[in-house]
């Protein structure tokens, strides 16, 4: 059964912080991994790594792949308090043909 | 290009009745997926329609069932509905079956 485990389950930080979000998986033929911004509705959109080791970037977000660890990062620079959202990693596997989505970090960003 | 929109946004039934939810994906998107998100469980995936067809079917109940029309449109039915049922359903869609699946604002059910 395909696996994805997010680490921290909550993060609590102040204004300015930096942040990393972990996101580990364990999936049968993996094609790709997500990351998405929930606030109060829906996921947001925010990357898809499918290469290791490549670095994707967008402002103060960036998020990174490791292939043969099975692991990702999400972080997040300079933290602002409209950064508080939950943040989910989902993995897209070739067999299920479906994402799997991990529990989510629930980050708070304090004044 | 408009987002995903899902009909209605909040809904309350009770157990025993059924109900059908509404999705719109964007435009050109083809592949339509469904899921349920709740505090314990997170989210879970139901079903996935690609040209009229499912494709692929998550671990739920025979309850739980979908549909998609030729303009990509996706309806979603649950039947006999449980006070478990309450939940957030979100729909996503995306290009092609692989692709980044973007997702809508979700339906908010509540089952008495």
């Amino acid at each position: 059964e395909d696996k994805v485990v997010q680490s921290p389950l909550s993060l609590v930080v102040h204004e300015g912080d930096t942040v990393t979000l972990n996101c580990s998986y364990e999936v049968t033929n993996f094609r790709s991994l997500l990351w998405y911004k929930q606030e109060k509705k829906a996921p947001t959109f925010l990357f898809m790594l499918t290469s290791s080791g490549i670095e994707k970037k967008s402002g103060r977000l960036s998020s990174i792949l490791d292939k043969k660890e099975l692991f990702s990062i999400l972080n997040i620079t300079a933290t602002q308090t409209g950064d508080s959202a939950v943040y989910l990693c989902a993995v897209f596997s070739g067999s299920a043909r479906q994402l799997t989505f991990g529990s989510g970090t629930q980050l708070t960003v304090l004044p | 290009k408009a987002g995903v929109t899902q009909t209605p946004r909040y809904l309350i039934k009770t157990r025993g009745q059924q109900v059908t939810l509404s999705c719109s994906p964007i435009s050109g998107h083809r592949s339509v997926s469904w899921y349920q998100q709740t505090p314990g469980q997170g989210l879970q995936f139901l079903f996935e329609y690609f040209s009229e067809t499912q494709r692929n079917k998550g671990n739920f109940p025979g309850r739980f069932s979908g549909r998609q029309f030729s303009n990509s449109r996706s309806e979603m039915n649950v039947s006999t509905l449980e006070l478990g049922d309450s939940a957030l359903y979100l729909c996503a869609s995306s290009l092609a079956r692989t692709d980044t699946q973007y997702f809508g604002p979700g339906t908010r059910l509540t089952v008495l």
